[in-house]
């Protein structure tokens, strides 16, 4: 099972909105609606921030959101904040009862 | 508070063994699939193992299969994962991980995380 294809870096200003996408086939992103997030800070555990393509965790700010078109996630941010600055992971529930997680994204917050 | 905490991480010469734990609190330990989830020095995540509420099923990453083991104990609410045949490509923190939806569903988000264990094997 091939990673999922994520961006290896993105950027973006304080207060910009940024996407990160996420690439998979037909047998993972685009076969199911099991598409998480997590975001990691340096030397901690990952965070669930979206689950199921676009729900959002109690306690997770409004400004995280997630779409899904065909075999393509996305990960928007918006109002980018300092604290955002972060690793960020895609996984996809696959049609083999796998799990696949992307290559994950550095953001940096300029 | 819900909480994850794993044990067992150490230093393995290649071909060896390991068994990782992984103690659970705070919630119905016997009603959640849970699942290993790795990373290797400066990379990224990946998923290894993930095994359902009663233990009955399991499912591994072509990476590991026929030498990792997942099992758990619902009576001591500990998750386990047993490493054989160690190669260096296995060095990695060990993370378990808490699927969020009861019963039905075994790896499609995962609400709740350990600090991780560091397993490195080297000679």
């Amino acid at each position: 099972q091939s990673a999922l294809t994520q961006p290896a870096s993105v950027s973006g200003s304080p207060g910009q909105s940024i996407t990160i996408s996420c690439t998979g086939t037909s047998s993972d992103v685009g076969g199911f609606n099991f598409v998480s997030w997590y975001q990691q800070h340096s030397g901690k555990a990952p965070k669930f921030v979206i689950y199921d393509v676009n729900n959002r965790p109690s306690g997770v700010s409004n400004r995280f959101s997630g779409s899904k078109s065909g075999n393509t996630a996305s990960l928007t941010i918006s109002g980018l904040q300092a604290e955002d600055e972060a690793d960020y992971y895609c996984s996809s529930y696959t049609s083999s009862r796998t799990l696949v997680f992307g290559g994950g994204t550095k953001l940096t917050v300029l | 508070e819900v909480q994850l905490v794993e044990s067992g991480g150490g230093l393995v010469q290649p071909g060896g063994s390991l068994r990782l734990s992984c103690a659970a609190s705070g919630f119905t330990f016997s009603n959640y699939a849970l699942s290993w989830v790795r990373q290797a020095p400066g990379k990224g995540l990946e998923w290894v193992s993930g095994v359902s509420d009663s233990g009955g099923l399991t499912f591994y990453a072509d990476s590991v299969k026929g030498r990792f083991t997942i099992s758990r104990d619902n009576s001591m609410n500990t998750l386990f994962l047993q490493l054989n045949g160690l190669r260096a490509e296995d060095t990695a923190v060990y993370y378990c991980a808490k699927e969020k939806v009861p019963t039905i569903r075994y790896m499609s988000a995962f609400d709740v995380w350990g600090q991780g264990t560091l397993v490195t094997v080297s000679s």
